[in-house]
């Protein structure tokens, strides 16, 4: 059964850092092409960011570009999303999910709330 | 960017209904894909290229669709279908979502 764990979100002032972690199971990690996508409570779906199989292609939301990173650890199953200078518009549900196109699993999401 | 507009943003249907939400993208793409997402949890994939359903959907759902216009459709409307439905393209980046359907049982 795939499964999809984020982890790493809370409460954070603004100008601040937080990195999100995601740990998948029950399908082969380094196969497939990874996303962060969020979502602020009450609105839409956002997509984030994206990062290929081997880390060979990423690519941002310009409204995160330049203050978000996207990376992985194949060995460890493990998709993360470094988060600096954050804003209160980043306060969202931040979801992982797997991509091939589509979007065929997601986890359950983990709440980040930029507040001072 | 790719722009996606869906339509209507929200409507409420009878239960035996026939229901169509329309997604309409600023440019041709090669593929939609649907999803739904109920009040507190996270979204699941509904159809996916245009018009394959996802494992587990009922065969009363259908999609449909090519270049800027795409449509997902019941054939006849049940409780559970009661949900926010989104589109998605995955032709080019930025990947982007429609604003999505809220569909409420009448």
């Amino acid at each position: 059964e795939v499964q999809l764990v984020e982890s790493g979100g809370g409460l954070v002032q603004p100008g601040r850092s937080l990195k999100l972690s995601c740990l998948a199971s029950g399908f082969t990690f380094s196969n497939y092409g990874m996303n962060w996508i969020r979502q602020a409570p009450g609105k839409g779906l956002e997509w984030v960011a994206s990062i290929s199989s081997s880390s060979s292609y990423i690519y941002y939301a310009d409204t995160v570009k330049g203050r978000f990173t996207i990376s992985r650890d194949n060995a460890k199953n493990t998709l993360y999303l470094q988060m600096t200078s954050l804003r209160s518009e980043d306060t969202a549900l931040y979801y992982c999910a797997r991509h091939r196109g589509w979007f065929a699993y997601w986890g359950q999401g983990t709440l980040v709330t930029v507040s001072s | 960017e790719i722009v996606l507009t869906q339509s209507p943003t929200t409507m409420a249907a009878s239960p035996g209904e026939k229901v169509t939400l329309t997604c309409r993208a600023s440019s041709s793409v090669s593929y939609m894909h649907w999803y739904q997402q109920r009040s507190g949890t996270s979204p699941k994939l509904w159809i996916y290229e245009t018009s394959k359903l996802a494992s587990g959907v009922p065969n009363r759902f259908s999609g449909s669709g090519s270049g800027t216009s795409y449509s997902l459709t019941i054939n006849s409307m049940e409780t559970e279908d009661a949900a926010t439905y989104y589109c998605q393209q995955g032709s080019s980046y930025p990947l982007t979502f429609g604003s999505g359907t809220k569909l409420e049982i009448k």
